[in-house]
């Protein structure tokens, strides 16, 4: 099956900076790869996905980038606010494997 | 529109208590199922996903045991609760194909006593 790996684990940024949070996949096979967002007490909430025949997609102020070759995608927040501080997830294959997750604070 | 129900929200058991919980999808036909476990401040471990009726994959050799009786109903069971199986429960469907998205329920936090 899919391995995911997923990094950093902790992330802390200041207000208005940018993110990046970045996975890495082991199946080829794979083409769907979805971000999700979890806030305190809540499941997951999708925020951004990708499909293999796209290289980036870009929804205001959150980005995801695909590179099948290297089998890595990432994340990028910019200009971050407070209330994008929870736990972020990718996942990846058939199966849905998710990564250990990032907790992202964004300091006022 | 799609919906996904878990039941209950949250459940406390004693050890060696049974369990059932269950997750159903509304408005969709033929998902693929998925149960994930997290345990506090942790990441999500896929438990188990069914791809049709009676079609059950089990990632993790454990004491909890999953059901698919109907197509939109999927039901994680054990017969005798341990502590490690305290965690937050979460469900989640998806379509396959050129869909792909997967979408969470509003899980099931369980706490074994």
């Amino acid at each position: 099956g899919e391995n995911v790996e997923q990094h950093p684990s902790t992330l802390s940024v200041q207000e208005g900076d940018s993110a990046v949070i970045k996975c890495t996949y082991s199946d080829s096979a794979s083409n769907y790869f979805p971000w999700y967002k979890q806030e305190l007490g809540k499941g997951p909430q999708l925020i951004i996905d990708i499909r293999s025949n796209v290289g980036e997609k870009k929804d205001q102020r959150i980005a995801v980038t695909l590179n099948k070759t290297a089998k890595h995608f990432s994340l990028h927040i910019t200009e971050t606010q407070p209330e994008d501080s929870a736990v972020y997830f990718c996942a990846a294959g058939d199966d849905m494997r998710f990564g250990a997750g990032t907790r992202l604070t964004v300091k006022p | 529109s799609q919906t996904i129900h878990q039941w209950p929200a949250t459940l406390v058991q004693p050890v060696g208590s049974p369990l059932s919980l269950e997750c159903t999808v509304e408005g969709t036909s033929n998902p693929n199922l998925y149960w994930y476990r997290q345990a506090a401040g942790r990441g999500l471990q896929l438990l188990f996903y069914s791809v049709g009726i009676g079609q059950i994959s089990s990632e993790v050799p454990q004491n909890l045991s999953a059901s698919r009786p109907q197509d939109r109903q999927f039901i994680l069971s054990s017969k005798k609760l341990l502590l490690s199986d305290s965690g937050f429960y979460l469900c989640a469907w998806r379509l396959g194909g050129d869909t792909d998205t997967q979408y969470f329920g509003p899980g099931t936090r369980l706490t074994v006593l």
